[in-house]
């Protein structure tokens, strides 16, 4: 079965620091990963996703995120966090099978301070 | 496109009354995704369909809860009786094999909350 890890339910950065929010998965088949950003009272916005083509994923923000096999790890970064970037943020699993349902972790909430 | 259309994004109701949540996928999609997220347990799914047909009804909590997709534009999730613990927020999301396979796009939301 599958199911995700989000290392940390909370994270917090100052203003211009590194944002580092970690995800561990498990899945007995090559997974489909994403990051989600959920804003307060707002539904969920995809942010990159890693589906067996370049390891290092670019997303929109300046969110980044790098699958590691070895590691299965697929840990989300940004160089220098800005004030608009505190929301919570979810990482999901999939089968690498079209339409199949995600598997969310618990999610982790980035505070950014000035 | 609009996105998903969830409504209505607030419902308030008292226990044992019937709710039913609404949704509209985005236009051309083929799988429609009902979640809900609480405090206690995330977001977890309940059901999902694949061109109208219930796939995965694995994640529905009890008898009380039942959803259905008459058509490609439109689901529906209902709650009856509702109970306290119903209250969350549920979340409606599609996604399409074509294009952008595997990226689901998520509705607003509806706040449920049971008194």
């Amino acid at each position: 079965a599958q199911s995700v890890t989000q290392l940390g339910s909370h994270v917090s950065v100052s203003e211009g620091a590194l944002v580092l929010l970690r995800c561990n998965y498990s899945s007995s088949v090559p997974p489909y990963l994403f990051w989600y950003v959920q804003y307060p009272n707002q539904g969920l916005q995809l942010l990159l996703k890693y589906t067996s083509a370049a390891t290092l994923v670019k997303g929109i923000n300046g969110f980044e995120a790098e699958f590691k096999k070895s590691e299965t790890s697929f840990h989300l970064t940004k160089p220098s966090a800005h004030m608009s970037d505190a929301a919570e943020y979810f990482c999901a699993v999939s089968e690498a099978q079209a339409g199949t349902a995600l598997i969310f972790g618990k999610g982790t909430t980035l505070s950014v301070s000035s | 496109d609009a996105g998903v259309i969830q409504s209505p994004r607030h419902e308030v109701t008292e226990m044992g009354q019937e709710v039913t949540l609404r949704c509209k996928p985005i236009s051309g999609h083929d799988y429609l995704f009902w979640y809900r997220q609480t405090m206690m347990r995330g977001l977890e799914l309940l059901i999902y369909f694949n061109n109208n047909v219930p796939i995965d009804d694995s994640g529905m909590p009890e008898d009380r809860f039942s959803a259905k997709m008459p058509n490609a534009s439109f689901s529906t999730l209902k709650i009856q009786p509702s109970e306290p613990r119903d209250s969350a927020v549920y979340f409606c999301a599609s996604s399409s094999t074509s294009g952008a396979p595997y990226e689901q796009y998520f509705g607003p939301g509806t706040r449920l909350t049971v008194t």
